[in-house]
């Protein structure tokens, strides 16, 4: 089984600024991935990276990138120069094997002009 | 814009009743995921086909039930309809195993 925390319900960062979004994990899969989706308030689920959990290197997408440790089961999510347009819940999700997805209960990443 | 699309965006019914919300994968997607999105429950798994064939289940009630049909679009049936069923049901869809999965803009069921 697989579980996933996301310890803040809410952050707040100022436009430009960079911001850590945090996320744990934990997983009996030996070839998992995870992901960082965004929900703007459309309500539509947006992917935002993804891990390989076999790859070393941390992810990047643009102003998004990762924090991957893999024996303390972090997954952590850095945007930097942030935008307004970065305002939305943020979620942590696990895939494994069966590729069914793990959510976390989210982070509310509020942009401040 | 994903490539997923869901049908319709909005529904509205009573307590009791039966409805059917559908999914259609992105070109060339096999997989095709539901999931639930409530207040309280956050978002949850439900159920997963495979190029027709039921491959994962989750915490889907009894009361709900899945098909993936030969052109590979879903649907996915609400029975006997309850308060708590009110939510935002999602569909994604993947290539197949490891493959990211691609969200549906969602159906906002809401039972009075």
């Amino acid at each position: 089984a697989q579980t996933v925390t996301q310890s803040q319900p809410e952050m707040s960062v100022q436009e430009a600024e960079t911001v850590t979004l945090s996320c744990t994990y934990d997983t009996s899969e030996s070839d998992y991935y995870l992901f960082w989706y965004k929900q703007p308030p459309s309500r539509q689920m947006i992917l935002v990276i993804r891990q390989e959990a076999y790859k070393q290197q941390n992810a990047t997408e643009n102003r998004f990138s990762v924090n991957f440790q893999k024996a303390a089961k972090s997954f952590s999510l850095k945007i930097s120069d942030s935008q307004l347009g970065d305002a939305a819940m943020y979620f942590c999700a696990a895939g494994g094997g069966a590729q069914k997805l793990v959510f976390g209960q989210g982070t509310r990443l509020t942009i401040n002009p | 814009d994903s490539g997923v699309t869901q049908t319709p965006k909005h529904l509205i019914t009573a307590t009791g009743q039966r409805v059917t919300l559908r999914c259609s994968p992105r070109s060339g997607d096999l997989s095709v995921y539901w999931y639930q999105q409530s207040l309280d429950q956050g978002l949850q798994f439900l159920i997963q086909y495979y190029n027709g064939e039921e491959r994962a289940k989750g915490n889907i009630l009894e009361r709900f039930s899945a098909q993936q049909f030969p052109d590979l679009h879903s649907e996915l049936n609400l029975s006997s309809l309850e308060l708590g069923d009110s939510a935002l049901y999602f569909c994604a869809s993947s290539a197949g195993g490891g493959d990211t999965q691609y969200f549906g803009p969602g159906t906002r069921l809401t039972v009075l």
